[in-house]
């Protein structure tokens, strides 16, 4: 059964520009959740997409925003990148439901560079 | 608001020793989820455990164990006779027991194991 999958792996973008990161869930899976890394602030939740709804939002401002697809895929972007914005994102997918179903499984995650 | 302190910011052990790594946690909920994942340089996180709050039996898988006390709101985690192979950054984390699939999480604990 293949796992969470993440693309791309590593980017590199300047200030200012605006990047799109991919993830696609184990299959079944209808829960996406987002999470930035940083060495600052550890891993913080972005949002989570559930059956194409964003069902919660963490403390991030407007410039970041996702999408989740019918087939579950869910897509990030986040405009007019700043400096601070480089940080390892991580996606995880889980069942969505409550119980001995709700546990996330994380992907690789992208690693955004901005210069 | 959810809380996870990981105090232990990294532990350094030498091969076949027995290491502890410490999880305090705060929530208001009073059914809630425990977690402990594991990070390796790769940078995928790797579930390694869930724990139910109504649940406080202590749990051992191999060389792992955990220790849940909710009296004093901690959910410890002991790897027994470590290997270099452990050598990663563990990450305790908390949720609600709905199904939205929020997790916050602790800064982790860097474990270090040298031959």
């Amino acid at each position: 059964k293949a796992g969470v999958t993440q693309t791309p792996r590593y980017l590199i973008k300047t200030r200012g520009q605006q990047v799109t990161l991919s993830c696609s869930p184990i299959s079944g899976h209808r829960s996406v959740s987002w999470y930035q890394q940083t060495p600052g602030q550890g891993l913080q939740f972005l949002f989570e997409y559930f059956s194409e709804t964003q069902r919660n939002k963490g403390n991030f401002p407007g410039r970041f925003s996702g999408r989740q697809f019918s087939n579950s895929r869910s897509e990030m972007n986040v405009s007019t990148l700043e400096l601070g914005d480089s940080a390892l994102y991580l996606c995880a997918s889980s069942w969505g439901t409550s119980g001995n179903k709700n546990i996330q499984y994380f992907g690789a995650g992208t690693r955004l560079s901005v210069l | 608001a959810q809380k996870v302190t990981q105090a232990q910011t990294e532990i350094s052990v030498v091969e076949k020793e027995d290491v502890t790594l410490d999880c305090v946690y705060e929530t208001r909920d009073t059914t809630y989820y425990l977690f402990w994942y594991k990070q390796p340089p790769s940078g995928e996180l790797v579930f390694l455990i869930r724990r139910n709050s109504f649940d406080e039996q202590n749990e051992i898988s191999g060389r792992y164990s955990w220790n849940f006390q909710k009296s004093t709101s901690s959910f410890n985690f002991t790897i027994t006779a470590s290997q270099v192979v452990d050598s990663a950054v563990y990450f305790c984390a908390l949720s609600e027991a709905t199904g939205y699939s929020t997790l916050t999480f602790g800064k982790g604990t860097m474990l270090l194991v040298s031959p």
